[in-house]
């Protein structure tokens, strides 16, 4: 059982278009990350958010943490086929950083 | 500088053996977790690691035990593998960045229990 989940599941979409996706939980995280996992391979860091409402950017892609600290959401502007993978969420509730995952949203970006 | 490294890279086992995974961290990182991630979900937390001290487990039975070495490098062991062991297991070396932990992945072992 996933305690954060992820929406939509599957995106697919034309290189050029801007998507969302979403990271809801019913418990508050002292920090939450995403992550992006190709096939086969390890999630890697995109970034990290720890205070409620914060907004952080990285290029085309934009964070942003809920007030409460419950959700969060990715926004990426003008994807790339590039941008194609499996992005997870994973927030810690512990002061250990113990990490707990969505299920992931796949987006395809195609050319 | 290196990135996470884990050994062996792919493995096929049969049930009832016995498997032993490796993770190597990253320089300067003390802090050593484990993850299995299914087919189709996310990472599901197994342990972790401070200094060679047990500082977590997740929902996991007996059979699944780590430890921890001086090196900080670390060592996952499954006994008496099941068909449903099968998964992709992630060691994540962290760094505390004065706000929270940030977990860095490692490529993952392929396990395949036939």
């Amino acid at each position: 059982t996933q305690l954060l989940e992820q929406s939509p599941q599957f995106l697919s979409i034309q290189e050029g278009e801007n998507l969302t996706v979403y990271c809801n939980s019913s418990s508050v995280f002292s920090s939450l990350q995403w992550y992006r996992q190709e096939p086969g391979e390890g999630p890697v860091l995109l970034v990290t958010v720890v205070t409620g409402g914060e907004v952080k950017k990285l290029k085309r892609l934009t964070f942003q943490f809920g007030d409460a600290r419950k959700d969060s959401s990715l926004h990426i502007t003008a994807a790339q086929p590039g941008d194609t993978g499996l992005y997870l969420c994973a927030g810690s509730t512990d002061s250990w950083g113990k990490l707990q995952f969505g299920a992931g949203t796949q987006v395809v970006v195609t050319p | 500088d290196a990135g996470v490294t884990q050994s062996p890279t792919h493995l096929i086992k049969t049930r009832g053996q016995h498997v032993t995974l490796r993770c190597s961290p990253i320089s300067g990182h003390k802090s050593v977790s484990w993850y299995q991630q299914v087919l189709g979900q996310g990472p599901q937390f197994i342990f972790q690691y401070y200094e060679k001290e047990e500082r977590g487990r997740g929902n996991f039975p007996d059979r699944f035990s780590a430890r921890q070495f001086p090196n900080y490098s670390s060592e996952l062991n499954v006994n008496a593998l099941l068909l449903g062991d099968s998964a992709l297991y992630l060691c994540a070396s962290s760094l505390y960045t004065g706000s929270s932990y940030e977990q860095y992945f490692g490529p993952g072992t392929r396990l395949t229990v036939t």
